[in-house]
């Protein structure tokens, strides 16, 4: 199956500070990559879509200042948490569609801690 | 706006007894569903979707439209097929985002 990577896989940052997250898809082209939230023993929570070559498109009350998203090439999308607070330690994990109909398949990538202190 | 339900947050059963994991969604078009699951320290990964009908480790769902249900059924459950487990749904209007239930830990007793 195809691989997704993030990096990094853990961070710890000082309240105010930036972090950013990158997804990469390593063995396919990806013209859209998906960002989730996911908090303790919860779901993953959709935060935007990721678009190659335009704006990402962001869910409602997700806010696009703060949680910056790039998709820099066909192959890796940033996401940075900006100005980062206590309430933004999360697990943030990325996901690449691939294929269509029957072969239609979503990829996930091991996912991102973020502690914020 | 699409949604998608997991009644049971925690399931636990015993090895070689049948499982059933319930899923219900609420959506006025034709969804996709797909059933991934959440292995102990690994990612999230495909376990089957509706639209292929096969059968994944034994697993097998069936997308009830009269119902809106599509729950996950293993005839003997294994001790391996502990995980979380999670139900989703892709809108045909929503391009491949996907809208994920609130999982359910299922735990198979030796």
């Amino acid at each position: 199956g195809a691989v997704v990577s993030q990096h990094p896989s853990w961070v710890i940052c000082k309240s105010g500070t930036s972090v950013k997250i990158e997804c990469r898809s390593l063995d396919f082209q990806a013209t859209t990559m998906f960002w989730y939230r996911q908090f303790p023993k919860q779901s993953l929570m959709l935060m935007a879509t990721s678009n190659e070559g335009s704006k990402a498109t962001y869910e409602q009350g997700v806010e696009k200042d703060k949680f910056l998203i790039n998709h820099a090439s066909l192959t890796l999308s940033t996401l940075t948490v900006t100005s980062a607070h206590p309430e933004d330690s999360s697990f943030y994990i990325c996901s690449v569609p691939r294929g269509g109909g029957f072969a239609y398949e979503q990829y996930f990538g091991p996912g991102t801690r973020l502690t914020v202190t | 706006a699409q949604r998608v339900t997991q009644p049971e947050k925690l399931l636990s059963v015993f090895k070689g007894a049948p499982v059933e994991l319930k899923c219900n969604y609420s959506y006025s078009g034709s969804p996709e569903l797909f059933w991934y699951v959440q292995y102990s320290r690994q990612r999230l990964q495909l376990l089957l979707r509706h639209i292929s009908r096969e059968s994944i480790k034994g697993f097998t769902a069936d997308l009830n439209k009269g119902e809106t249900s599509f729950h996950l059924k293993k005839p003997f459950a294994q001790e391996e097929d502990s995980a979380m487990y999670y139900c989703a749904l892709s809108a045909e209007t929503s391009g491949s985002r996907l809208t994920f239930g609130e999982g359910t830990q299922l735990t198979v007793n030796p």
